[in-house]
């Protein structure tokens, strides 16, 4: 299965700073997506990264606070701007497996801490 | 967009019951339906999928039905173990989107008690 790799793996934060998440795959995605899962909570879609372009945002989601790179087909960055204890969570990123047929994996995540 | 619901929010079941959890999706257009097992401070795995195409999907002790019709899918562990105390979330894509862009269900704290 696709290999990621995600840092830090955790990070205590003070308010009104930011933090960038990197997220390496160890293949060739077309896309990347982000992921933000708050304290005993489900999973919620951020973003879909694609190289080369425009990352696209999900509802209540904006480019300003949480700005991604996509450089190159293995790696992506997630930015929290002006951080808020709100935006405690952990954030993970998630591509398609390489043997294809739909399954998505994740990487171990950041689990962020802003005080 | 695709809306997820997902029941119970908490099963406790006794070693070698069996356990099941439902997901209802709103988008009769999303064909993809998957199942990942998350435990505590890890990321989420995934355990098993299914396509619209079929009616059911067994991998040893796991099986999801999908009844397309009634817009439900659901999950079915076996012979349960303590091994399988997790959380358990369900989801489904966006409908006409890449199946990566996923819409998760609330979640289902599974306790298996020796």
């Amino acid at each position: 299965s696709a290999v990621i790799s995600q840092k830090p793996s955790r990070d205590i934060c003070q308010r009104g700073t930011s933090l960038t998440i990197q997220c390496q795959v160890d293949s060739q995605v077309t896309m990347m997506f982000w992921y933000r899962q708050q304290p005993g909570q489900s999973l919620t879609l951020i973003a879909t990264a694609n190289q080369g372009s425009e990352a696209t945002y999900e509802s209540g989601f904006v480019i300003d606070k949480f700005p991604i790179s996509r450089p190159n087909l293995t790696f992506s960055t997630l930015t929290v701007s002006n951080m808020s204890p709100e935006d405690s969570s952990i954030y993970l990123c998630s591509v398609e497996e390489p043997r294809g047929g739909g399954g998505y994996t994740f990487g171990s995540g950041t689990r962020l801490t802003v005080v | 967009g695709e809306n997820v619901e997902q029941h119970p929010s908490t099963l406790s079941v006794q070693e070698g019951d069996s356990a099941v959890i439902k997901c209802t999706y709103s988008d009769s257009a999303s064909n993809y339906f998957p199942w990942y097992k998350q435990e505590l401070g890890k990321r989420p795995q995934l355990i098993i999928d299914i396509r619209s195409n079929v009616g059911e999907k067994k991998d040893q002790r796991i099986a999801v039905t999908l009844n397309k019709t009634a817009k439900h899918f659901s999950l079915h562990i076996t012979e349960t173990q303590p091994e399988d105390s997790a959380v358990y979330f369900c989801a489904a894509p966006q409908a006409g989107t890449s199946y990566g862009k996923l819409t998760f269900g609330q979640g289902t704290i599974l306790t298996v008690h020796p």
